[in-house]
């Protein structure tokens, strides 16, 4: 069982609205990831991160921007909200090294804009 | 650019009634495939890692294998709680390329 938290689960905000999005988690792992997930579609790939001080975008453009200033931590903001940032939002991390690692997800966070 | 493309969409299955998902994929050198379950609301739940065609792995009810162009999940005598979406990844070789394309997904049902 992988250790990865996200908080909140859901939320509910209105636009213009700043927000950030908590994921810890406790195995150590190097390499985090955050995507987003809309219902009955593909996950894509919105910000990653090697290690402390190290993240980059994603395949999937997003007006969010993410922090690793601690290995466990990777939060994810959006400094205005928008309906469009409507979506389910899924932080994901995986082992050290430099192989092939499967990455392990948290619960995600349901981020609903009104 | 990586893809992966999975079949059928939805699958519905009665107890005990087995069968397979598929996963095409093209990627420009494969490190891994992956094969997750994502229950509704919740986050996906690792089942497998395939590194090299012919390679198999098994787990419970279920089985993966992996060709050079595709993988299949083989679920044998389903059961009503392998109800979920089943979703396949691949993960290229090279430098920075450590992030998971991912199919779309099979829904399957399993009724009683």
């Amino acid at each position: 069982e992988a250790d990865i938290y996200q908080t909140p689960r859901y939320l509910v905000i209105g636009t213009g609205k700043k927000i950030t999005l908590e994921c810890s988690q406790t195995m150590g792992h190097d390499k985090m990831y955050w995507y987003q997930q809309d219902p009955g579609m593909e996950l894509h790939l919105i910000h990653y991160s090697y290690g402390v001080n190290s993240t980059e975008k994603g395949d999937l453009s997003s007006e969010s921007t993410v922090s690793r200033i601690r290995t466990e931590h990777f939060p994810l903001t959006l400094e205005s909200a928008r309906p469009s940032h409507t979506s389910q939002y899924l932080c994901a991390s995986s082992g050290t090294g430099t192989g092939t690692y499967e990455q392990y997800f948290g619960p995600g966070t349901r981020l609903t804009v009104t | 650019e990586d893809q992966v493309t999975q079949s059928p969409e939805a699958l519905r299955l009665q107890e005990g009634e087995s069968s397979s998902l598929n996963c095409s994929y093209t990627v420009s050198g494969l490190r891994g495939l992956f094969w997750y379950r994502q229950d509704p609301g919740k986050g996906p739940e690792f089942l497998f890692t395939l590194y090299s065609a012919g390679e198999e792995k098994e787990k419970e009810r279920l089985k993966a294998t992996l060709t050079k162009k595709e993988s299949f999940l083989h679920i044998t005598a389903p059961k009503p709680e392998d109800s979920a979406t089943y979703l396949c990844a691949v993960q290229a070789r090279g430098a920075g390329r450590r992030a998971l394309t991912f199919g779309s997904g099979t829904r399957l049902q399993v009724q009683p």
